[in-house]
């Protein structure tokens, strides 16, 4: 089984701030993970992706996220937030399962709001 | 670039009523998906399909129908719309597997009253 969690169902930061947006993941065989970004009315967008290799991920927009597996973590951060970043972010975590078929998870979601 | 594209963005039915949601992709995606996005909640895979012809259920799949007859296009059809219908529906589209980048359509937000 698999499961994803996001920590904060909202995140208010000031413009030029930094970003920190939590996900935890639990899964029985190596994940992939990922972020996607939602914003309004508008379908979801990757941000990054995850696969086992390096740890530390870059996404584009300036986002990067970091791959704990001691913390089943997969925490989004950006060091300057800016206007165009307030959306919907949205963790997932991909995992194999009974002879190679694979699942995708959502998790809730996270609406990051920036302050002007 | 077209992408993936759904229509109608927004509709109203009436319980008992049906309805079909096009998405079609110009991408000669192989995998296509339909999700629904319930407010507070992650996305939930209805159905989806790993190429023309073949369709398998997913988390949801009661109430709904699909087919794919061709790699562009991925109908979901809704039979006798209940109220617990009401969602924004996404379809989205991959190259060749799950845990590959999703394309998304911009979504439909569907209310049965």
């Amino acid at each position: 089984a698999q499961s994803v969690t996001q920590l904060d169902s909202h995140v208010s930061v000031s413009e030029g701030t930094p970003v920190l947006l939590r996900c935890n993941y639990s899964s029985s065989y190596s994940p992939s993970l990922f972020w996607y970004v939602q914003h309004p009315n508008k379908g979801l967008q990757l941000l990054l992706k995850y696969t086992s290799a390096a740890t530390l991920v870059k996404g584009i927009n300036g986002f990067e996220a970091e791959f704990k597996k001691s913390e089943t973590s997969f925490h989004l951060t950006k060091p300057s937030a800016h206007m165009s970043d307030a959306a919907e972010y949205f963790c997932v975590v991909s995992a194999k399962f009974n002879f190679g078929n694979e699942k995708l998870t959502f998790g809730t979601g996270t609406r990051l709001t920036i302050i002007p | 670039n077209a992408g993936v594209t759904q229509t109608p963005k927004f509709r109203i039915l009436k319980i008992g009523q049906s309805m079909t949601l096009q998405c079609t992709q110009d991408m000669n995606h192989n995998y296509m998906y339909w999700y629904r996005q319930d407010p507070g909640m992650g996305l939930k895979l209805i159905y989806y399909s790993v190429g023309a012809g073949i369709t398998d259920k997913g988390e949801v799949p009661n109430g709904y129908n699909v087919s794919r007859s061709t790699t562009e296009d991925f109908p979901l059809r809704l039979e006798l719309a209940a109220p617990s219908q009401t969602s924004v529906y996404f379809c989205a589209s991959s190259w060749r597997a799950t845990n590959e980048k999703l394309f998304f359509g911009s979504g439909t937000q569907l209310s049965v009253l």
